[in-house]
């Protein structure tokens, strides 16, 4: 079955960046794109991204352009989310999801990060 | 980037109730849209791809109808697990965008 696994909480100060992964199991990995979401404490969903394994072609929000990188490694089945220059209204609980053209089938279970001087 | 509105942002429902949400965009996006289900503490899931198209194994009673810019998400007979945030999100050009989302709870 398909299982994607997100790394553990982070504290960040502001100004730094963080790292987070997401490895997928149980399905060919690079048919399939990542797409990534999150959301900051009482608040909606907010798409970031979005990158495919087999090309490594990416699509980020615009509000996130040159803040965010997102890569993925297809021999661990990986895939990772960078954001840098984090900010307080950077704190939020992140998801990977997979994706395709049917939408986000199967997520992880999110990884907060907490960004407080 | 393309606007989503959704209404009502919350509604108080009982039990067997029919509930609809509306989801409208601020530009046409054919049918790509997909309705997701949040709990708390929970990552959302699927419900509807394609503006109505019935994930599967999700149940019958939710039905996704809509095409262009107004999209309806329908709850024919709510359940107690039905209680929770929906969101709509356009894939029809990137960015792609949520809802603000609606926030069903217990009458």
């Amino acid at each position: 079955q398909v299982h994607l696994v997100q790394s553990g909480a982070e504290v960040k100060k502001p100004g730094a960046s963080v790292k987070v992964s997401c490895k997928a199991s149980g399905y060919t990995f690079p048919s399939f794109g990542i797409s990534w979401v999150r959301q900051a404490p009482g608040q909606g969903l907010e798409w970031m991204g979005w990158v495919a394994p087999y090309n490594a072609n990416t699509n980020y929000a615009q509000n996130l352009q040159g803040r965010v990188t997102m890569t993925t490694d297809t021999s661990t089945n990986t895939a990772y989310m960078e954001l840098g220059s984090l900010r307080s209204d950077d704190t939020a609980v992140y998801y990977c999801a997979r994706w395709d053209s049917s939408g986000s089938d199967y997520w992880g279970q999110g990884t907060l990060v907490t960004v407080s001087s | 980037a393309i606007q989503m509105t959704q209404s009502p942002s919350s509604l108080s429902a009982s039990v067997g109730d029919r509930v609809t949400i509306t989801c409208r965009a601020s530009q046409g996006i054919r049918n790509d849209l997909g309705w997701y289900q949040q709990k708390p503490g929970k990552a959302p899931k699927l419900l509807i791809y394609a503006a109505s198209t019935l994930q599967s194994g999700v149940p019958s009673r939710f039905r996704g109808s809509g095409s262009g810019t107004d999209f309806t998400l329908t709850i024919s007979s709510l359940q107690p697990e039905d209680f929770a945030t929906y969101y709509c999100l356009q894939d029809y050009n990137y960015p792609f965008t949520f809802g603000p989302g609606t926030k069903v709870d217990i009458k």
